[in-house]
């Protein structure tokens, strides 16, 4: 099956400073990879995603870049503010109507005003 | 705009009872995705429904069963609870939608959650 690793577990950033959370996933028909921020003792909210035929993405402040030849994608957030501190997770779908994720460890962000 | 439903929010249970979790989706969704979140981990896969049959089956115990409904909620039905169930459930549903033909992927939007306690 699929497997996602994601790095770092931690960052730690000061405001205004950009971040980049890594991630690369082993299956290669994975074509469908959205992230979720995640709040403590909330619900995991999709705020990006990128489908296998694009490269990058972007929506305002943050970003995300697909190598599919390198089977690895990543998270850019400039500008950070303290309200972006949360959990972040990676995942990563075949493109299938109702294709489960499968999800990185997730990456702690923490930023200090 | 409507979001996807989970009851209860907290539950309570002593080891070896069972519990129902209920989720109720986005209005007009029509697959359910049911996750399991430890402290400090990533959600795992259980199960998942589209149009009321198991699309997909995760790393669900024995113990647990689930479905999907006419109305599209979906039960999650836990016996013989451990200590170790101790976690946060989440639902997820989306849209399986076909174009000319082809099906498309749709995002996955989770509930709130349920967290449920195995004392």
């Amino acid at each position: 099956g699929e497997n996602v690793e994601q790095h770092p577990s931690t960052l730690s950033v000061q405001e205004g400073d950009s971040a980049v959370i890594k991630c690369t996933y082993s299956d290669s028909a994975s074509n469908y990879f959205p992230w979720y921020k995640q709040e403590l003792g909330k619900r995991p909210q999709l705020i990006i995603d990128i489908r296998s035929n694009v490269g990058e993405k972007k929506d305002q402040r943050i970003a995300v870049t697909l190598n599919k030849t390198a089977k690895h994608f990543s998270l850019h957030i400039t500008e950070t503010q303290p309200e972006d501190s949360a959990v972040y997770f990676c995942a990563a779908s075949i493109k299938t109507g109702y294709s489960t994720l499968t999800f990185g460890k997730g990456t702690m962000l923490l930023v200090s005003p | 705009a409507a979001g996807v439903i989970q009851s209860p929010r907290h539950l309570i249970k002593e080891k070896r009872e069972t519990a129902t979790l209920k989720c109720y989706p986005i209005p007009r969704h029509d697959t359910v995705y049911w996750y399991q979140q430890g402290p400090g981990q990533d959600p795992q896969f259980l199960i998942s429904f589209y149009e009321k049959m198991q699309s997909d089956k995760g790393s669900i115990p024995d113990r647990f069963s689930a479905q999907q409904f006419s109305d599209y909620h979906s039960e999650l039905n836990m016996s013989s609870l451990e200590l170790g169930d101790s976690a946060l459930y989440f639902c997820a549903s989306s849209l399986y939608q076909r174009t000319s033909g082809r099906a498309t992927y749709n995002e996955q939007f989770f509930g709130p959650g349920t967290r449920l306690t195995v004392l």
